[in-house]
């Protein structure tokens, strides 16, 4: 398949096991955070979202975490499969007031050993 | 299948040329938005229209201009390439201004 990275973060992990992908973001304006999965060869799809008046925000296997204090945002996997080998980018709403812009961090690369 | 269609999926050509890469977004969907994705650089943002008129712009060259059309597919026009614009170049589609995008799979364009 193809690389979407040559130098990201990546982590391993075993099959079963639960998975945590960290992001710090950059700026303390920012309203809305979006995780997003690309497989290889595919586009970005859309995991979980989370607003900044929320600290958590769950959906099916995943959970997303925020810390406005430290601009973190983390993302949970429960029960990792191979399935969710990929690699995941955090991505933060830059653009303030009407505007809109996402702006994607580096990304992690997930490989999930059988 | 994210009901975005971009084409060509891949394109090769020269220093120089200039290409357009097109994209239709989901059906209903008002904004448009364009990404570069480098093995270097990430994913960065382009440019967004929102309902035919140009919403945000990000790091886009001078070089790049992109447009959407009154049925609201967008065209995205690279002139004068060089090789480092080679690249997968993504549209995403969203039915507002704000909220998740719904990304294509891309278009990857290699210049020699």
């Amino acid at each position: 398949g193809e690389s979407v990275g040559l130098h990201l973060p990546t982590l391993s992990v075993q099959e079963g096991d639960n998975s945590i992908i960290n992001c710090a973001y950059s700026n303390s304006a920012s309203d809305y955070f979006i995780w997003y999965k690309q497989e290889s060869g595919k586009g970005p799809q859309f995991i979980i979202d989370i607003r900044s008046n929320m600290d958590k925000r769950q959906g099916q296997r995943v959970t997303v975490l925020l810390n406005k204090t430290v601009k973190h945002l983390s993302l949970q996997i429960a029960a990792t499969q191979p399935g969710d080998s990929a690699v995941y980018f955090c991505a933060e709403n830059t653009g303030g007031g009407s505007n809109y812009k996402l702006t994607f961090g580096k990304g992690t690369l997930l490989t999930v050993n059988p | 299948d994210s009901g975005v269609t971009q084409t060509p999926k891949h394109l090769i050509t020269a220093t120089g040329q200039r290409v357009t890469l097109r994209c239709s977004p989901r059906s209903g969907d008002l904004s448009v938005y364009w990404y570069q994705q480098s093995l270097d650089q990430g994913l960065q943002f382009l440019i967004q229209y929102y309902n035919g008129e140009e919403r945000a712009k990000g790091n886009i060259l001078e070089r790049f201009s992109a447009q959407q059309f009154p049925d609201l597919h967008s065209e995205l026009n690279l002139s004068s390439l060089e090789l480092g614009d080679s690249a997968l170049y993504f549209c995403a589609s969203s039915p507002r201004v704000t909220g998740e995008l719904f990304f294509g799979e891309g278009s990857r364009l290699t210049v020699l």
